[in-house]
């Protein structure tokens, strides 16, 4: 069946500094996903993505989706502790197949 | 978020004793899931529901069991509690299985086995 695996599992950074995440499928999506989830909360949709090599921005959130839509990834610039949490990406193979969360990268954000 | 509540929020219960977990949803969306959540495995599917009486197995669905007897509420039950089922449960939401809806989740239930 399909799998998604994200990394790193875990992050640690510095208030400021740059984060990135990455998520990689063993099959070809139709669409990916993100959510974010704050401790102790639920996850909560952030972003789809659809196109191969599509890019699209949310203030200081950056999504990218692979050209073979296989992989994507997530990139925070300039970290604030606003943004701790589990991250998930979640992909969509074709048609009506249900999604497949990832195992999530925890971030902590240092002040 | 507004519009999907679970219930109860906490639950502690004995091994053996069957639970059930309540989703109740006031946005009258098709689709309803139940996951749980565990350390080092993310968000795996139990069982999800398409319509008012159809439902269907996910990835981990043993030992458990749905009903859909409402387009607004969505049942899952654990037939005989083991340890191995102490986890967090999120029911989530979604208009379609199509292309361009995400989750809405509820609040979850911790549920501890003991």
């Amino acid at each position: 069946g399909q799998q998604v695996m994200q990394i790193p599992q875990y992050q640690h950074v510095q208030e400021g500094e740059d984060f990135t995440t990455y998520c990689n499928s063993s099959t070809t999506l139709s669409n990916i996903q993100w959510y974010k989830q704050r401790p102790g909360g639920h996850p909560v949709f952030l972003i789809q993505l659809v196109k191969s090599g599509e890019v699209k921005k949310q203030k200081r959130l950056t999504f990218q989706f692979g050209e073979a839509k296989k992989n994507s990834s997530l990139h925070i610039t300039a970290t604030q502790t606003t943004d701790v949490g589990t991250y998930f990406c979640a992909g969509r193979g074709g048609g009506y197949q249900k999604v497949t969360f990832g195992t999530g990268t925890k971030l902590q954000v240092i002040p | 978020d507004a519009g999907i509540t679970q219930s109860p929020r906490h639950k502690v219960t004995e091994t053996g004793t069957p639970v059930t977990l309540r989703c109740h949803q006031t946005e009258n969306h098709r689709y309803m899931y139940w996951y749980r959540q565990d350390p080092g495995h993310g968000l795996r599917l139990i069982h999800y529901s398409y319509g008012v009486k159809d439902t269907d197995k996910g990835e981990v669905s043993d030992g458990y069991s749905v009903s859909r007897s409402k387009t607004e509420d969505f049942l899952l039950t654990l037939e005989s509690a083991t340890s191995s089922q102490t986890s967090v449960y999120f029911c989530a939401i979604s208009e379609s299985l199509g292309q361009n809806y995400g989750y809405t989740f509820g609040s979850g239930t911790r549920l501890t086995v003991v």
